[in-house]
Order: C-alpha cells, then sequence, then structure tokens
C-alpha cells in the first residue's frame, strides 16, 4: 500500500518561508498525481489552499504557492504570519477513484 | 456562493448504522464528482469514499463492502449510508466538491462543508 508522506512537523519564523513537501513512499509525485493542499486549525474544517499542483484557491493569498520539486509536490509559504500556524495536508490522486492524504505537517510560526 | 451542509451524524452502537447527507447549494451540482473526507479525533484526513458525476463509485479499503456513496442530482444532495459501523468509523465527517467539472475529471477538493460527527460507540 502507497503511503503518503509529510514532514510530522516544520518551524519557521515570522517573515520568513517554508516548504512542506509531499511525496510516495514508492514513487514520484507528478501532475497526473492532482496534488492539492489544504490547512486546518484546531476544532476547524479543512481550508483549500491548492489543487490541481498549482491552481491558488478562491481568496488564498499569493503567498501560497504549489509546485512540483524533483519527485514530490511542494507547498511554498512566503512571509509567514502568525496566522499560518496550522496543520497543512496535502491529498494526492492514485488513480482508480482513489485519492489518498497524507499524514499532515504541524506549522509552528515561531 | 458554494454552500456544502452535512447532517446525519449522531452516536450508534457497533454494527448498526447511519446515513448522512450533504445538501449542496451555489453550484452545479450534478456536474461535480463529490467526496465524504473523514478525520478521527485527534488524526489526520481520510479520504472515504467519491461518487462521480457520471455515476461511478469509489470507496477507501477501510470501508469498502459496509459504506455506499450515493447522490440525487435532482435534490442536490449527497449521501452515506454506513452499515456494520465499527468504533474505528468515529470522526468527523466533511463533504467535499471536487475543483473540476466534468465525468473522470480530478483536480482536488475545493469547497468543504463543516462536518458531521459521527459516534459509534455502545
Amino acid at each position: 500500500q502507497t503511503v503518503v508522506t509529510q514532514e510530522p512537523s516544520f518551524s519557521v519564523f515570522p517573515g520568513g518561508t517554508v516548504t512542506l513537501t509531499c511525496g510516495l513512499s514508492s514513487g514520484s509525485v507528478s501532475t497526473s498525481s492532482y496534488p492539492s493542499w489544504y490547512q486546518q486549525t484546531p476544532g476547524q474544517a479543512p481550508r483549500t489552499l491548492i489543487y490541481s499542483t498549482d491552481t491558488r484557491s478562491s481568496g488564498v493569498p499569493d503567498r501560497f504557492s504549489g509546485s512540483i520539486l524533483g519527485n514530490k509536490a511542494a507547498l511554498t509559504i512566503t512571509g509567514a504570519q502568525a496566522a499560518d500556524e496550522s496543520d497543512y495536508y496535502c491529498v494526492l490522486y492514485m488513480g482508480g477513484g482513489i485519492w489518498v492524504f497524507g499524514g499532515g505537517t504541524k506549522l509552528t510560526v515561531l | 456562493e458554494v454552500q456544502l451542509v452535512e447532517s446525519g451524524g449522531g452516536l450508534e452502537q457497533p454494527g448498526g448504522s447511519l446515513r448522512l447527507s450533504c445538501a449542496a447549494s451555489g453550484f452545479t451540482f450534478s456536474t461535480y464528482a463529490m467526496n465524504w473526507v473523514r478525520q478521527a479525533p485527534g488524526k489526520g484526513l481520510e479520504w472515504v469514499s467519491a461518487s462521480g458525476s457520471g455515476g461511478s463509485s469509489y470507496y477507501a479499503d477501510s470501508v469498502k463492502g459496509r459504506f455506499t456513496i450515493s447522490r440525487d442530482n435532482s435534490k442536490n444532495t449527497l449521501y452515506l449510508q454506513m452499515n456494520s459501523l465499527r468504533a474505528e468509523d468515529t470522526a468527523v465527517y466533511y463533504c467535499a466538491k471536487e475543483s473540476i467539472p466534468g465525468v473522470g475529471k480530478r483536480g482536488g477538493f475545493d469547497f468543504w462543508g463543516q462536518g458531521t460527527l459521527v459516534t459509534v460507540s455502545s
């Protein structure tokens, strides 16, 4: 069974840049995986940041961007703010109608 | 404005059944695939099931054979029939809309409901 991997935790200073990644336990992530990124704070529903690799969802500031870096999908946050302290999840399309989420990254803004 | 409103959650005993609903508005429901995603207490997100705009259904291995997804395009409503419930099905269940319209189209999920809590316990 293929596992979607994310860093369990990451830290960034206010104003800094951080890149979170989303990979596969076997194989490479491509645009055909349609990687998408979601932000979630405790007790709230997920908020879509990026879908289909690099399409920013409505209302999402351009500080958030998605890409493929090497064999992984990546979410880059520039000019980090205290409000960015959240859990971040990626999801990948596995084919056959199946999606798999990564375990999530807890981002701390120091 | 896209809105997704889940309902039907509650407390159910192991082995029991529940039916979740997701009422959609603000977009052409029939042209988009729709998904159920759940989150167990203190855990991450888990994709559960999808209903394609062309009528296809897909399931995670963890629920295959126990859960059935369906949709009523005339009522703009998505359903999840959950049978043979287990303690590990305890979670908040979210309805999520596919971002790209059309049969077989994929892009990820762009809108989410607020979720409905399912608790399976004796």
